[in-house]
């Protein structure tokens, strides 16, 4: 089936170590995009990606970092320079950079930094 | 950073009963405007893609009307039924980014 995979679920991590966050796509999409939820908020916007080999920073960057060598994959890395790293976080995909398709999400990853 | 704002910020309904809530988003560079159903354990779900000023859609009893000029949408839910419950997500795209809401948390009460 097609569709967007992140992984692990739930992750814990102690503070002072980076922690990358898996999201792959078999939906052959362009687009690619990383969002963060705090508790009593909206979808912030961490990083995105139009392309291959290009990604742009979102309105919450600090802190992390991306890459995309594949089209298939957009893995998140949250560094220790992420200040409050605790919270749920979201991959999507859309098949046009721009906006005007629809975005396709993952389940999630929910990551805990004791 | 692009605002996206929705309200209310929740709502009940009693089922049966029909109910709008709107997204209000910036009106200059306007590209698109998305909305989505994020229901509790599950990913968010695209309802509508709305690229034209006057564009409505409708799937089922769930309709959705977009004014780019004054920047906002409404989303309208006719005879609320308890599968409806969920958190409904507007997200607006400028360029190549897409930011959302915070959402509203509907909740619908047999």
């Amino acid at each position: 089936d097609g569709g967007i995979t992140q992984s692990p679920k739930y992750l814990f991590r102690k503070e002072g170590q980076n922690v990358t966050l898996s999201c792959e796509q078999n939906l052959n999409h362009d687009a690619m995009y990383w969002y963060r939820q705090d508790p009593g908020q909206g979808l912030r916007l961490i990083y995105y990606s139009q392309i291959v080999n290009d990604f742009q920073k979102g309105d919450i960057a600090e802190g992390y970092s991306v890459s995309r060598e594949k089209k298939e994959s957009f893995p998140l890395t949250v560094t220790s320079a992420q200040k409050n790293p605790t919270a749920f976080y979201l991959c999507a995909s859309s098949f046009s950079s721009g906006g005007g398709t629809e975005a396709f999400f993952g389940q999630g990853t929910r990551l805990t930094v004791v | 950073i692009l605002n996206v704002e929705q309200s209310p910020q929740s709502l009940h309904v009693q089922e049966g009963d029909s109910t709008n809530f709107t997204c209000s988003f910036p009106s200059s560079n306007f590209y698109a405007l998305h909305w989505y159903r994020w229901e509790t354990a599950k990913s968010p779900e695209a309802l509508f893609v709305m690229t034209l000023n006057g564009d409505e859609k409708k799937k089922g009893r769930i309709s959705a009307t977009l004014n780019t000029k004054e920047g906002y949408s409404y989303l309208y839910i006719k005879g609320s039924q308890p599968e409806d419950s969920a958190t409904y997500l507007c997200a607006f795209s400028n360029d190549y980014k897409l930011s959302f809401g915070a959402g509203t948390t509907v909740t619908v009460r047999a």
